[in-house]
């Protein structure tokens, strides 16, 4: 079963706008980490955030943590075309090694 | 370096066979999972091997579904008596740590077809 949800489930901006998704798991996690992933196929790790974190910054990426609220939102800046993809939130819960993964949320960045 | 490869890239069978879709991880990567992604879902979590062993192998949906990993290092999954429900992608990764400690790299994926 999934863990977590991705909320929009679809998202269409114009390149140049920001793009926010949110994410929201049901367990107390290690940490939660985010990935892309285009046509279907493999997934590309963007950036991890422990559960003693609350924010973390990598490029244009920007990844808040709220532990008290089970949620998560990735924030991409300036976005560009090359950004569509599906975006994946993944939990690693409190003593278990794997991901959980959540729903996903469609990105379209349009020229 | 080299990524995480599976082959095939796509498998078409029939209900009834049996299959083996194989995964070679990233070399040095002791922990290797494996995951299966059904259209417009969020990959779901079926095995993970740290070293040879299964450590955890819960996530395998029933009993026709097997994973080895001998050496350490490839992994095979195998599907007995396949339904047309098992059709999805199915997804490798390698991590030289476990998960909570840091990021999974995955391969392409192998593209199963029950018919």
């Amino acid at each position: 079963s999934q863990q977590g949800e991705e909320d929009p489930q679809a998202l269409s901006i114009q390149e140049g706008e920001n793009a926010t998704m949110n994410c929201s798991y049901k367990t107390s996690i290690n940490n939660l980490q985010w990935y892309r992933q285009n046509s279907g196929r493999g997934l590309v790790h963007l950036i991890l955030i422990r559960s003693n974190e609350r924010e973390k910054h990598s490029g244009r990426l920007r990844v808040t943590l709220d532990t008290s609220k089970k949620s998560s939102s990735l924030l991409i800046t300036a976005s560009r075309a090359a950004d569509t993809a599906s975006y994946f939130c993944a939990t690693v819960m409190t003593g278990a090694n794997n991901l959980f993964f959540g729903t996903g949320t469609r990105l379209t960045v349009i020229p | 370096g080299a990524g995480v490869s599976q082959t095939p890239s796509n498998k078409v069978t029939e209900k009834g066979k049996y299959v083996e879709l194989r995964c070679d991880p990233i070399s040095g990567h002791t922990a290797l999972y494996w995951y299966r992604q059904s259209l417009g879902q969020g990959p779901e979590f079926l095995i993970y091997f740290q070293g040879t062993g299964a450590a955890d192998d819960s996530g395998l949906p029933n009993d026709r579904f097997f994973a080895v990993r001998p050496e350490g290092s490839v992994s095979t999954l195998k599907i007995q008596r396949t339904e047309r429900g098992d059709s999805a992608v199915y997804l490798c990764a390698s991590s030289l740590l476990l998960a909570r400690y840091n990021e999974q790299f995955f391969g392409p994926g192998t593209r199963l077809t029950v018919l």
